[in-house]
């Protein structure tokens, strides 16, 4: 099985600056007949279900703000909101749908400082 | 606009059975891959298992802690997956998901969650 490992699992950073989440997959998750990454990553509000931020590592979903954005290949992944607003406070969730027992990290919490 | 609405939690003994069922709207439901995602109170996401379209068998997969116990079929006529719980464990309380596969036309599913719905929250306890 694949595990999948976040750091850090909590995070506080100040209204406008970056904030960056790590995602960590025990193999590799990159399909090699079509160079795509098979990693997700997710928004969680409190009271709410997730919502997906990022797919094949760096593709943002439809209406997903640009401070948004994915990188990484391979095992090594990143989430990085380039300038923190007040909204974005949740926990963060990476996925990797490359092979079953799909899996997803342990979550980081982003809070404000 | 695609929505997705689970049903049927609840609280229930150990060992018991619950049938949870997820109603979709919005989309042509029978085109998509389903699958369920749980959360324990407190706790991070897991994936419980998943159900292709007809068009790729129909066929399930599941998670290592729940093969065996569970079971996910579905009704296209309907836009209905459930999610049949059998000897279900006091390790089993979550809120349970339903989520849709993203679907290309021209290459198919890929799991991960494009859409979700709001959960249902099943307890079990004596």
């Amino acid at each position: 099985d694949i595990v999948m490992t976040q750091s850090p699992d909590s995070l506080a950073v100040s209204l406008g600056e970056r904030a960056t989440i790590n995602c960590k997959s025990s193999q590799s998750v990159l399909y090699s007949s079509n160079n795509k990454n098979y990693l997700a990553w997710y928004q969680q509000k409190p009271g709410q279900p997730p919502k997906l931020l990022i797919y094949w590592a760096s593709t943002r979903e439809s209406g997903v703000p640009d401070r948004f954005s994915g990188s990484g290949s391979g095992t090594d992944f990143t989430l990085t909101i380039s300038s923190l607003q007040a909204e974005d406070v949740a926990v963060y969730y990476c996925q990797q749908y490359f092979r079953t027992p799909y899996s997803f990290g342990q979550g980081t919490r982003l809070e404000i400082k | 606009e695609v929505q997705l609405v689970e049903s049927g939690g609840g609280l229930v003994q150990p060992g018991r059975s619950l049938r949870l069922s997820c109603t979709g709207s919005g989309f042509t439901f029978g085109d998509y891959a389903m699958s369920w995602v749980r959360q324990a109170p407190g706790k991070g996401l897991e994936w419980v298992g998943f159900i292709r379209s007809k068009a790729y068998g129909g066929t399930t997969e599941y998670a290592a802690s729940v093969k065996g116990r569970f079971t996910i079929s579905r009704d296209d006529s309907k836009s209905i997956v459930y999610l049949q719980m059998n000897s279900l464990k006091t390790d089993d309380t979550a809120v349970f998901y339903c989520t849709r596969s993203f679907y290309y036309a021209s290459s198919g599913y890929y799991n991960f969650f494009d859409y979700w719905g709001q959960g249902t929250l099943v307890t079990v306890s004596s």
